[in-house]
């Protein structure tokens, strides 16, 4: 079965470092990797996505995300952080054969502080 | 582009009543429209998969007659919440994509339903 891990609950960061979202992931056959990020009362808006090709994705707003298959990983980083980069931030997976349906992580909240 | 939009943003009713979401995709037509509903600080939690002009299919503990949904055409689905009691009190998101497998769902901004 599919499934996705985000490890922390809750990443704090001061502005102006980076940050980094861990996410790890669990399917059989080759996965298509997504971030999403919420903010409060809000949907979810698409940051990046993973194919194929290269490892490092970039994505919206600065974000980029590396995947590592050795490692069944899709973590999410940006070089510096801004305090508006605080929200909930959701890794998810999705096979072939799974066509579109997509299987969530549990979120992450970054804090920013400023 | 890609533009999803959810109806009403937020919903007060007493319970008993009925109560109807729309979610629209703007500027592209939908093939496969999903729906979720979240808790409060919790991941999202599929309810059913909407596919233009058939049936949804519903996740395992979902009651298909309590939420009804119907995907008339390739930019409208509604899901519509009947007879709700304050246990349906739930932030309900909705999100819509097409027929390929690599592209991402797009999602509306959600609905805050409160059943008094």
């Amino acid at each position: 079965a599919q499934s996705v891990a985000q490890p922390e609950d809750q990443v704090n960061v001061a502005e102006g470092n980076p940050l980094t979202v861990k996410c790890t992931y669990s399917v059989s056959g080759n996965p298509y990797l997504f971030w999403y990020v919420q903010y409060p009362n809000r949907g979810l808006q698409f940051l990046l996505k993973y194919i194929t090709g290269d490892n490092l994705v970039k994505g919206s707003y600065g974000f980029e995300a590396e995947f590592n298959k050795s490692q069944t990983s899709f973590h999410l980083k940006k070089p510096s952080a801004l305090v508006s980069d605080s929200a909930l931030y959701f890794c998810a997976v999705r096979t072939k054969l799974g066509f579109q349906k997509l299987v969530f992580g549990t979120g992450t909240r970054l804090l920013v502080s400023p | 582009g890609a533009v999803v939009s959810q109806h009403p943003s937020w919903v007060i009713c007493k319970s008993g009543t009925s109560v109807k979401i729309e979610c629209r995709s703007l500027d592209f037509q939908a093939t496969t429209m999903f729906w979720y509903r979240q808790f409060p600080k919790q991941s999202l939690m599929l309810m059913a998969t909407s596919n233009e002009g058939s049936k949804a299919t519903y996740e395992q503990g979902v009651e298909k007659d309590k939420f009804l949904i119907n995907h008339a055409s390739l930019t409208l689905s509604t899901l519509t919440v009947t007879s709700a009691h304050p246990e349906d009190s739930s932030f309900y998101i909705c999100s819509a994509s097409v027929l390929m497998g690599d592209q991402p769902q797009h999602f509306g901004d959600g609905t805050r339903l409160s059943i008094l």
